[in-house]
């Protein structure tokens, strides 16, 4: 059974930082894309990043870029966020999720339960 | 305000039909396939629909999407109150090279 499971979110005061992980279980992490995606409180879901099966390709969303970086390790079966310079507007539910193999960018086919990240003071 | 543009509510009886819009452009729907997720109260989003038109394994053959131009829906046919959930389409953005996620569709079944 694919499992994907996040850990690492809490309350972080503004400007701080914070790592969250999402281990893998149940298929070959090495065989896909896997993207963060997030939800405001009572909001919808946005997209923060992608990352390519080796590593050596990343997005992000404007609103993210110069403060979070996404990474894997594939022999720990592991996805990591770095968010640094947290804001208000970072406060989310944060989802591990994983790209569909051979299905569009968009396609994420497996979801963890997803981490609460509370940015306030 | 969502680049992907959906009705952010939609209602319908049990066994009805109801179609959700989604609205995006040239760089978005019109150049990449559209996918549908369904969110139900309290848990993580779920793949319905993936490649436009495409059910994954376990999603009912009630639930069909479709696209034309820079515009995709989703259409859920016998509707059933356990459909109540929130509803994304998705797209990639070849300008943002990003993925976009439209606002939502809250569904009530009535």
């Amino acid at each position: 059974e694919v499992q994907l499971v996040e850990s690492g979110g809490g309350l972080v005061q503004p400007g701080g930082s914070l790592r969250l992980s999402c281990v893998a279980s149940g298929f070959t992490l090495s065989n896909h894309w896997m993207s963060w995606v997030r939800q405001a409180p009572g909001r919808g879901l946005e997209w923060v990043a992608n990352i390519k099966q080796d590593g050596s390709e990343k997005y992000y969303v404007d609103a993210v870029k110069g403060r979070f970086t996404i990474s894997r390790d594939n022999a720990e079966n592991s996805l990591s966020l770095q968010m640094d310079g947290l804001r208000a507007e970072d406060t989310a539910v944060y989802y591990c999720a994983r790209r569909r193999a051979g299905s569009s960018w968009s396609s994420f086919d497996s979801w963890g339960q997803g981490t609460l990240v509370t940015v306030s003071s | 305000q969502s680049i992907l543009t959906q009705p952010p509510s939609a209602s319908g009886t049990p066994g009805q039909r109801v179609t959700i819009s989604c609205s995006g452009s040239s760089s978005n729907i019109g150049a990449n396939t559209v996918n549908w997720y369904q969110q139900l109260p309290g848990t993580a989003p779920k793949l319905l629909i993936y490649n436009n038109n495409q059910r994954p394994s376990g999603v009912p053959d009630r639930f069909s999407g479709s696209k034309s131009g820079t515009s995709a829906s989703l259409a859920i046919s016998g509707l059933q109150s356990g459909d109540e959930a929130d509803y994304y389409c998705a797209a990639w953005d070849d300008s943002l090279k990003g993925v976009l996620f439209g606002g939502g569709t809250k569904l009530t079944v009535l």
